[in-house]
């Protein structure tokens, strides 16, 4: 069935620092979505792609959507304390309602 | 507005025991959906309603586990005999408008379940 597969799995990086993380498929989405789940609470959506090739921004976030459709990129830029938590990528199953998660990368942000 | 609740926020019980666990969605939110959430992983999709069509129950692990939805809007989740692998924190999540997968999910802060 679908999968996503995110990596790293987890980061542990300086206040400040840039973090890239990327989700592949072997199957090809239409939409790409990126959660991020905080410490106890449920994930909340960060960023949405509809398009091959979309480029997006949401503050400090930006998100790509791979050419091949496989493929999507979130980067944070000057991180901060708060970043701190599990970022998910998302896409919606083939002729289903359902979302597939990804596995999650966690990010660590130390002062 | 208030947003997506679940109660109890923890629930501990012991092995073969049932429990049930509750959901509130956004008012006016047609879709609903819970998800299972194991220790270090991802989200699992258990179990999908939308308006009063039959929900999808294709992600459910097992007949113990079993969800209504009453009146379109809160929700419960119910685990019969509890086993020690139910332990997770089950997630619930609605969505505004058609139920499409690409709408916005608004999650819940979980429910914390442990089976000892």
């Amino acid at each position: 069935g679908q999968q996503l597969n995110q990596s790293p799995q987890s980061m542990f990086i300086q206040e400040g620092e840039d973090v890239s993380m990327n989700c592949t498929s072997s199957s090809i989405f239409n939409t790409w979505l990126w959660y991020k789940q905080d410490p106890g609470e449920g994930p909340v959506l960060l960023i949405a792609l509809y398009k091959a090739g979309e480029l997006t921004s949401n503050g400090r976030l930006t998100a790509q959507f791979g050419i091949t459709r496989k493929d999507s990129f979130l980067n944070i830029s000057a991180s901060i304390p708060s970043d701190v938590g599990i970022y998910f990528c998302a896409g919606p199953s083939y002729n289903t309602d359902k979302l597939i998660f990804g596995t999650g990368t966690r990010l660590q942000v130390f002062p | 507005g208030a947003g997506v609740s679940q109660s109890p926020s923890n629930k501990v019980t012991e092995k073969g025991k049932d429990v049930e666990l509750r959901c509130d969605p956004i008012s006016g939110h047609t879709a609903l959906y819970w998800y299972r959430q194991s220790l270090g992983q991802g989200l699992e999709f258990l179990i999908y309603f939308q308006g009063n069509s039959a929900p999808d129950k294709s992600g459910l692990p097992s007949d113990r586990f079993s969800a209504e939805r009453t009146g379109g809007s809160v929700s419960t989740l119910t685990i019969q005999r509890t086993q020690q692998e139910d332990s997770a924190v089950y997630l619930c999540a609605s969505s505004p408008r058609y139920g499409g997968s690409t709408d916005t999910q608004y999650f819940g802060p979980g429910t914390r379940l442990t089976v000892l």
